[in-house]
């Protein structure tokens, strides 16, 4: 059975550090993986979706990276500001077709 | 932009009522999901439908079920609600059908209250 774990789950950083959060899965066989964001109270946002035949992907100061065979997944966030405080996911497709997430990694970025 | 709407942000019913949670997308996409989101739980699915009248259990179906009567509105519905019931609700769609996948767009929630 699929399971995500994000670390950590939550993390607390001055404004215009970079940071890093972590997603793992233990079952390699996925269509793709997907970084969401989570504003309390609030649905999800798609932030960057990785297929399972790519490495990285890109949008603005976030990069995504995807290493499958070691079940691993991270999200860089650069030059982090205040309205980045929200929660992230991760999620991964898996052979069925069903997302599988992760517990979240609640993000606070101190001004 | 693809629009995902909930009929009601909050809800509140009391223990045995029946209960339906609307969900509307106008993209004209395939997939359609419900999932409920609780505290140290995170995220589990409910019920997904892959076409209009097409449905199939998720995660954790028990005690609720669904309809999908047209392409572009999937409802939830607890035949009788129980405090467990509590929690936050989300609808989700998706464009390609199975086996491919893309991108979930989620809706805002609702978060039901079972008294």
């Amino acid at each position: 059975k699929q399971e995500v774990t994000q670390i950590p789950a939550a993390l607390s950083v001055p404004e215009g550090e970079n940071l890093v959060l972590n997603c793992s899965f233990t079952d390699s066989a996925i269509y793709n993986l997907q970084w969401f964001r989570q504003d309390p109270g609030k649905g999800l946002t798609s932030l960057l979706l990785i297929q399972s035949s790519q490495r990285e992907q890109t949008s603005g100061r976030l990069n995504a990276s995807l290493d499958k065979s070691s079940g691993r997944s991270t999200l860089y966030i650069a030059a982090s500001q205040p309205g980045d405080s929200a929660t992230y996911l991760c999620a991964v497709t898996s052979n069925t077709g069903k997302l599988i997430f992760g517990q979240g990694t609640t993000l606070q970025v101190k001004p | 932009d693809v629009k995902v709407t909930q009929s009601s942000r909050y809800l509140v019913k009391r223990t045995g009522e029946k209960v339906f949670l609307e969900c509307v997308q106008d993209m004209d996409h395939e997939n359609m999901f419900w999932y409920r989101q609780d505290p140290g739980l995170g995220l589990r699915l409910i019920y997904f439908s892959y076409d209009v009248k097409m449905k199939e259990k998720g995660d954790i179906p028990e005690g609720y079920s669904v309809s999908r009567e047209k392409k572009e509105r999937f409802s939830l519905i607890l035949e009788s609600a129980s405090t467990n019931q509590t929690s936050m609700y989300l609808c989700a769609s998706s464009l390609f059908p199975r086996p491919r996948t893309d991108t979930q767009y989620f809706g805002p929630g609702t978060r039901l209250t079972v008294l």
